[in-house]
């Protein structure tokens, strides 16, 4: 079955400082990715997404995710994180086969520190 | 464009009740989504309707149902409540079905249950 990992339940990062977020996805076939940010109270926003062609993808508010297949990765980065960004971040993989066709990580909850 | 809606936000029931909630997509989307969202199991897919067709079910028991209109809004309902239904029920939308590639989900703000 598709699944995807997000070691880190929790980071802390001061406000400036670079940020990555971690994501691996089981799945047999070319997957397409998604990053998405949930703030409290609020439902999901798509960051970014990988379908295929290169393989540094650009999404809204700064952000940028790496797809490399031989990780079986999906690493969403930021160069310098703003105290907005505190929030929950899901890696997601949609796939084409199976009933469950958009299966989520448990999430990264990000802390900003000013 | 308007973005996706759910109704109501909150909802407060006790156990035994069943309760209905309301979701509506983005015009012109026609592939409606749902999903449970709680601290212990994250975000788990619940069903998805496209042209008033269920074509994917998670992993929930059947006391969890969904319907799609002719306009493409959307209802689950979830009978003989219990405390563990507790949590955040998320709406999606998309233009295609999802698992069909190159597609993006709109996510509405979810309806918060609390069972007591």
């Amino acid at each position: 079955a598709q699944s995807v990992t997000q070691p880190d339940i929790h980071i802390t990062v001061s406000e400036g400082a670079s940020l990555e977020l971690r994501c691996n996805y089981s799945y047999g076939a070319t997957p397409y990715l998604f990053w998405y940010v949930q703030s409290p109270g609020q439902g999901l926003q798509l960051l970014l997404k990988y379908f295929s062609g290169d393989t540094l993808v650009q999404g809204i508010k700064g952000f940028e995710a790496e797809f490399k297949r031989s990780q079986s990765s999906f690493n969403l980065r930021k160069p310098s994180v703003h105290w907005s960004d505190a929030a929950e971040y899901f890696c997601a993989v949609e796939t084409q086969g199976g009933s469950e066709k958009l299966v989520f990580g448990k999430g990264t909850k990000l802390t900003v520190n000013p | 464009k308007a973005g996706v809606t759910q109704t109501p936000r909150y909802l407060i029931k006790t156990r035994g009740q069943q309760v209905t909630l309301s979701c509506s997509p983005i015009s012109g989307h026609r592939s409606v989504s749902w999903y449970q969202q709680t601290p212990g199991q994250g975000l788990q897919f619940l069903f998805e309707y496209f042209s008033e067709t269920q074509r994917n079910k998670g992993n929930f028991p059947g006391r969890f149902s969904g319907r799609q209109f002719s306009n493409s809004r959307s209802e689950m309902n979830v009978s003989t409540l219990e405390l563990g239904d507790s949590a955040l029920y998320l709406c999606a939308s998309s233009f295609l079905p999802v698992g069909t590639g190159v597609n993006e989900q709109f996510f509405g703000p979810g309806t918060r249950l609390t069972v007591l």
